[in-house]
């Protein structure tokens, strides 16, 4: 079973519309957890952080978490062109070589916002 | 101006030839980290330092080789012994320690390795 899994997609919604954004993960003892936006050819920005169950807001980004499922998602509301990238979902590995911090990345899913 | 420098942009490799890629931050992160990406997948961990003067080995490793000498500058080497070196290359940093906070990464802008 993989780690960290994330629809591949291209994921295409229209301009102004709710992208959903999903990401189950496989160690239930896992307490981060991280949404990154990648834009072709540069590297990850860090775009949300949660740590406890349910919504977290800010802006038009939502992240949920439901540590029960193991599934956290990423909602963004009135999509733009300039949303257009690729989401990379990251949990945190509990007790990697003695570290809390190092994290596992999914693959990522390229959302593709059409004006 | 707080943040990671990542140098050079665009590194040229012949065959057989050592590299090294420069990353540097001000953030006075503790822990800095190394990461490989090629086309379409995700983000795989070289090695990983949590103080100066002490690194331990991510899941790819080998062929690869890192100092930690300064708080701020974590260097890594690419070996010849690396056979496929062809990556976009991304270094990271991070507060160290437990709770809520303290392990989110920020990278800096990369360093795209091609050997010719």
């Amino acid at each position: 079973q993989k780690e960290v899994e994330q629809n591949s997609g291209p994921l295409s919604v229209p301009e102004g519309a709710i992208a959903s954004l999903n990401c189950t993960y496989s160690d239930r003892v896992s307490q981060s957890f991280f949404w990154y936006r990648q834009y072709s050819g540069k590297s990850p920005e860090l775009i949300m952080s949660i740590y406890s169950n349910g919504d977290k807001e800010d802006g038009r980004f939502t992240a949920q978490l439901n540590k029960a499922s193991q599934y956290v998602s990423l909602l963004i509301r009135d999509s733009q062109p300039s949303d257009s990238a690729t989401y990379l979902c990251a949990v945190n590995r509990r007790n990697y070589g003695g570290s809390q911090g190092n994290l596992i990345f999914g693959k990522g899913t390229k959302l593709s916002v059409k004006p | 101006d707080g943040g990671i420098t990542q140098s050079p942009k665009y590194l040229f490799r012949k065959e057989g030839q050592n590299v090294t890629l420069s990353c540097e931050q001000n953030l006075n992160h503790d822990a800095m980290y190394w990461y490989r990406q090629d086309p379409g997948q995700g983000l795989r961990l070289i090695y990983y330092s949590q103080i100066v003067n002490d690194f331990q080995k991510g899941d790819i490793a080998e062929g690869y080789s890192v100092s930690r000498e300064k708080k701020e500058s974590f260097p890594l080497t690419v070996t010849s012994a690396q056979k496929n070196p062809t990556a976009f290359y991304l270094c990271a940093s991070s507060m160290a320690g437990q709770g809520m906070g303290l392990n989110e990464q920020f990278f800096g802008p990369g360093t795209r390795l091609t050997v010719l």
